[in-house]
């Protein structure tokens, strides 16, 4: 299985909800990301969790809140959020921990391509 | 900080090779490629971890000149499904270990 899988794939909610992004894989692989990709732009780095910890936070804005229940899933939670946050949300995974990021590809989902209305 | 690739775009006839290039204002501990199609994730090319490895996957190969902070993805004998949006993604040697990409080439590969 070399399949990382990412409900819902479409989403849109009001800027008062609150909804979760949710990111499952089971290739064993210690380090998880989330990406935000906007249209015609590369995906930018959000967080990335390296054994089940959070080692990396790119200033993201705290109404982005991620969570790394175990090591297979990986949770984004999303609150009060703004219409410049509709984006296509990208989870991401890769083996080892953190350096291993630099060494080893990055398996991509499809994406939850979010509206904020 | 964002590496810089070149061109913006290219639009190739099938059978025609391209090259694209990447480069970085800092030391790089690997450069990645990956090629986003529209609506798709970004999957895998390959990855290049030493100055001066170069890679190749059957006709896509690609070199890293690590002094030079520069690195390079050749398509050779371009395919329709070539076509897409190709993206570089680098890792420096300080700051967490992570990719940081490129804006993107989009290539468009016509019969």
């Amino acid at each position: 299985d070399t399949e990382v899988t990412q409900t819902p794939k479409h989403l849109v909610m009001g800027m008062t909800n609150k909804k979760s992004l949710k990111c499952e894989q089971h290739m064993g692989h210690r380090a998880m990301y989330w990406y935000k990709q906007k249209a015609k732009k590369p995906p930018e780095l959000m967080f990335v969790y390296s054994y089940e910890k959070l080692s990396i936070n790119e200033s993201v804005p705290s109404r982005f809140s991620p969570e790394c229940p175990n090591s297979s899933l990986l949770n984004l939670h999303l609150h009060a959020l703004q219409p410049e946050d509709s984006a296509l949300y990208l989870c991401a995974s890769s083996q080892g921990g953190l350096v291993g990021q630099g060494e080893t590809e990055a398996f991509f989902g499809q994406g939850t391509r979010l509206t904020v209305v | 900080q964002q590496p810089v690739q070149s061109p913006q775009a290219v639009i190739l006839r099938e059978g025609e090779d391209a090259v694209i290039n990447c480069s970085s204002s800092k030391a790089l501990y690997s450069v990645h490629w990956y090629r986003q199609k529209h609506g798709e994730a970004p999957v895998f090319l390959m990855i290049l971890l030493k100055g001066g490895e170069q890679k190749g996957h059957e006709k896509i190969s690609a070199s890293f000149n690590e002094k030079k902070q520069q690195s390079s993805l050749y398509l050779t004998a371009s395919q329709l499904s070539y076509s897409g949006t190709y993206f570089c993604g680098t890792v420096g040697n300080t700051g967490g270990f992570k990719t940081i990409f490129g804006a993107g080439t989009r290539l468009f590969v016509k019969a």
